[in-house]
């Protein structure tokens, strides 16, 4: 196991169309995060799977944003009708949960450029 | 709402003095506090929380409840913690919500 990966890398897109990004936790990890991250900033909070169910969501989170993880393993992060505000990097992170502060591991993101 | 504040973008220190990265939180219960480091073209990773009261690559934080803080401190600076360095927040204690302040670039200088 290599840790967690992110499928692409980078994505490059036009405004209005739809992207969907892939993260494969650390096989073994219950809980996976999304976070968005922009320029300057800190990682920001998305959304959180604890196995395939989804527990928590941002309220930042707009309605064009979607996240599965079916199985209670890889997940998805859908992105309807883009806009070039979305335009950031993308984290994923997987922890082994059951305990409080449990380390996240984070994976290397997805670039989205909108334009 | 949770928030977590980094006064400092960037703080630059010669090689072998201290360094202190402060951190400031407002939140009304009780949290559990993070740094994660981020090296140059490598992933964010977890450098130390402050339940484990423990000392990573000589680095220590304390949680000031008083004064909301969680600075990160190292008495001896060396070229290799030149990084991103992130306070995070967890407000209930379990990991879920982390809320990330905007970072501080540390810069060792030679």
């Amino acid at each position: 196991d290599t840790g967690v990966s992110q499928n692409p890398r980078h994505k490059i897109t036009k405004r209005g169309q739809n992207v969907t990004f892939r993260c494969d936790p650390i096989s073994e990890h219950n809980r996976l995060y999304w976070y968005r991250q922009t320029l300057g900033q800190g990682p920001e909070f998305l959304t959180y799977f604890q196995n395939e169910a989804q527990l928590e969501k941002s309220r930042l989170l707009s309605d064009r944003f979607s996240a599965e993880r079916p199985k209670g393993s890889f997940s998805t992060l859908e992105i309807q009708r883009t806009e070039q505000g979305d335009s950031a990097m993308y984290l994923c992170a997987s922890s082994l949960g059951g305990g409080a502060g449990d380390e996240q591991y984070f994976g290397p993101g997805t670039r989205l450029t909108v334009t | 709402a949770q928030r977590v504040t980094q006064p400092e973008k960037l703080l630059s220190v010669f090689k072998g003095a201290p360094v202190e990265l402060k951190c400031n939180y407002s939140y009304s219960g009780s949290p559990e506090l993070f740094w994660y480091v981020q090296y140059s073209r490598q992933r964010l990773q977890l450098l130390l929380r402050h339940i484990s009261r423990e000392s990573i690559k000589g680095f220590t934080a304390d949680l000031n409840k008083g004064e909301t803080s969680f600075h990160l401190k190292k008495p001896f600076a060396q070229e290799e913690d030149s990084a991103m360095y992130y306070c995070a927040l967890s407000p209930r204690g379990y990991g879920q919500n982390f809320v990330f302040g905007p970072g501080t670039r540390l810069s060792v200088l030679p």
